[in-house]
């Protein structure tokens, strides 16, 4: 059963943490991807990498960073961490066909 | 960059009752359409997808359609039940796979019993 996990269901943070959301694949898969998802919005594209330190800007990398130090874990940073980050994040991996996502962190900024 | 639209944003039907969710791209040069289903607590699941070189296909009780020439792709769900309830999403990619998808804004889907 292939599986991408996130490490946490649910993360409350104050305004100007560092936060760091990790995931984790299974499945081998060259590519990994950060998505942000906001009601109405659908799912939108953070950073996504191709490769171990590799990254590329999606199409809203404002606010964040990523790191890709092995193959099977890509890490989403939240540097100084603002309200209007509060959302649902979830990380995708994919090969040569479908893209499989994890369950997803409900991410809290007070 | 490419814009996926979808609608209807919400779909309550009665049990039994077909649902239709529509999606409308913009770049021709996408060449792959999934569907996605997201349970409450969940992430998304890949129910169908279809390429640009299909027009149809079917799964059992759901099935797509893509109308290259006017840039649109639908699901089509046949005698629903309450555990099609799910917020599903469109997507499309130029990479003839699940890279570097654009999403639609998702559809609520209510089956009422």
């Amino acid at each position: 059963d292939v599986k991408v996990t996130q490490s946490s269901r649910y993360l409350v943070k104050r305004t100007g943490e560092k936060v760091f959301l990790e995931c984790v694949q299974d499945m081998d898969h060259e590519n990994m991807f950060w998505y942000r998802q906001d009601p109405g919005l659908g799912l939108r594209l953070i950073y996504f990498s191709y490769d171990v330190k590799m990254k590329e800007k999606g199409d809203i990398p404002e606010g964040y960073s990523v790191s890709r130090e092995k193959k099977e874990r890509f890490s989403l940073i939240l540097e100084s961490a603002s309200t209007n980050q509060t959302s649902m994040y979830l990380c995708a991996s994919c090969g040569d066909t479908e893209a499989f996502f994890g369950q997803g962190t409900r991410l809290t900024v007070v | 960059g490419e814009n996926v639209e979808q609608h209807p944003s919400t779909l309550s039907v009665q049990e039994g009752d077909s649902a239709v969710i529509k999606c409308t791209y913009s770049d021709s040069a996408s060449n792959y359409f999934p569907w996605y289903k997201q349970e409450l607590g969940k992430g998304p699941q890949l129910i169908i997808d279809i390429r640009s070189n299909v027009g149809e296909k079917k799964d059992q009780r759901i099935a797509v359609t893509l109308n290259k020439t006017a840039k649109h792709f639908s699901l089509h769900i046949t005698e629903t039940q309450p555990e099609d309830s799910a917020v599903y999403f469109c997507a499309a990619s130029k990479n003839n796979a699940g890279n570097m998808l654009t999403f639609g804004g998702g559809t609520r889907l209510m089956v009422k019993p």
